[in-house]
């Protein structure tokens, strides 16, 4: 079946550190991938996506490639800001047939130190 | 931009009581609505679908009678815990699907605590 596995947090950094976070998936098919983001207090927001293969999702400073031959889909950001500390979740849509259906990863905890 | 809100944020209850958790859309209609459980440090597990004028279809392995979905309206699907139990309590989140022109977005609320004691 379809999975997301992403790395434990919490990823600790300083501000205007270099930020990864992994994201690697299985799935059957050719799944769109996702990376939402979580403020304290508030719902998941979509951070930015993928629908294809070597497609590239960018967003406030963050990017993140579709890499099929390596089934992963890393988030990036050059230069992290207070700001971004968050919970970022990795997901795929489960199913090409029926929109919406997320499989999501475990989360990974950023905090970002001033 | 849009937003979706879930009512309460928090609940406790006793075992064997239900719970009604409300998810609206405030500024747009949503034909489907989704239902999501995270258990501590864990994924959101999709439970299942809330479709407008229609039952609602579950993910392999959730109770239909133990969680019953309703979605009355455009902007409102209720989610209810019925004979609650210790096992039930989670974290409950909700998203709602916006439809702008040939474009679909999924957003999500802030989630309801649930806490059976």
């Amino acid at each position: 079946g379809n999975s997301v596995t992403q790395m434990e947090g919490p990823v600790t950094l300083s501000e205007e550190a270099f930020l990864t976070i992994n994201c690697t998936y299985t799935a059957t098919g050719y799944p769109s991938l996702f990376w939402y983001v979580q403020y304290p207090g508030e719902g998941l927001q979509l951070l930015l996506k993928a629908t294809k293969a070597d497609d590239k999702g960018s967003n406030k400073g963050f990017e993140a490639t579709y890499r099929k031959e390596t089934t992963s889909f890393h988030l990036e950001k050059g230069s992290v800001q207070v700001s971004d500390s968050a919970v970022y979740f990795c997901a795929l849509d489960r199913t090409t047939d029926s929109w919406g259906k997320l499989q999501f990863g475990a989360g990974t905890q950023v905090v970002v130190t001033p | 931009g849009a937003v979706v809100s879930q009512h309460p944020s928090r609940v406790i209850c006793k075992s064997g009581t239900s719970v009604k958790i409300e998810c609206r859309s405030l500024d747009f209609q949503a034909t489907t609505m989704f239902w999501y459980r995270q258990f501590p440090k864990q994924s959101l597990m999709l439970m299942a679908t809330s479709n407008e004028g229609s039952k609602a279809t579950y993910e392999q392995g959730v109770e239909k009678d133990k969680f019953l979905i309703n979605h009355a309206s455009l902007t409102l699907s209720t989610l209810t815990v019925t004979s609650a139990h210790p096992e039930d309590s989670s974290f409950y989140i909700c998203s709602a699907r916006r439809t702008s022109g040939s474009t679909d977005t999924q957003y999500f609320g802030p989630g309801t605590r649930l806490t059976v004691l």
